[in-house]
């Protein structure tokens, strides 16, 4: 079993449509990271969580300490939405910043 | 500033050539990551350097070595490439401090025949 998994991992939505993420880890954690990368491959950092929730734009980040889980939202989904979208913990336990992937959620978002 | 840059972009190579992946940073930070990206797993850390003059092993360091060439420069090496090793690679950097923001580099689209 993973450290840390991800459901789903593919998900299409129409254009408009609320959209969930969801990332579940089997450890302790320091904080966990929500990624998304590009079709054409590049990574860019969307949020850190240590606690509670974080909103950018129309991205809201949660996350559960007790239940080890932390939920990804999308509103207003749109077709540039569209990539793969990846949870990393940081341990309790690990030295330095060294995460833990998730394999990544492929969301594609239709016109 | 140009973030993190990874050369080269794409590369083949026959089974047992060798070859160095380049990564440098421009943002001063201290910590430094080499991954892999398979299909169907997640990044993988291969080494990392928390410092200038500081490498460790990661999670699948077995046919790769690393040089920490200074602050900036973090490179990695395949010395007889095998065709396990065909993956994208990406490199990534980070700065001490609460939020452990990584930034990540292009990545090197490599294929081992």
């Amino acid at each position: 079993k993973n450290e840390v998994e991800q459901s789903p991992q593919n998900l299409t939505a129409q254009e408009g449509e609320f959209i969930t993420i969801n990332c579940s880890y089997s450890v302790g954690i320091s904080a966990l990271h929500w990624l998304q990368q590009h079709p054409g491959g590049g990574i860019v950092s969307l949020f850190m969580l240590s606690s509670g929730k974080k909103k950018h734009g129309r991205l809201i980040a949660t996350i559960n300490i007790q239940e080890k889980h932390s939920s990804l939202h999308i509103t207003a989904s749109h077709p540039r939405d569209s990539a793969v979208y990846i949870c990393a913990v940081r341990g309790e336990e690990t030295s330095g910043s060294r995460l833990t992937f998730g394999e990544g959620t492929q969301l594609t978002v239709n016109p | 500033n140009a973030g993190v840059t990874q050369t080269p972009k794409f590369q083949v190579l026959k089974t047992g050539q060798s070859m160095t992946l380049q990564c440098a940073q421009d943002m001063n930070h201290n910590s430094m990551y080499w991954y892999r990206q398979d299909p169907g797993m997640g990044l993988r850390l291969i080494y990392y350097s928390a410092s200038e003059g500081t490498t460790d092993k990661g999670e699948v360091p077995n046919g790769y070595n690393v040089s920490r060439l200074n602050k900036r420069e973090f490179s990695l090496r395949l010395e007889s490439a095998a065709p396990s090793q065909t993956s994208v690679y990406f490199c990534a950097s980070s700065a001490p401090g609460h939020t452990d923001t990584q930034y990540f580099g292009p990545g090197t689209r490599l294929t081992v025949l």
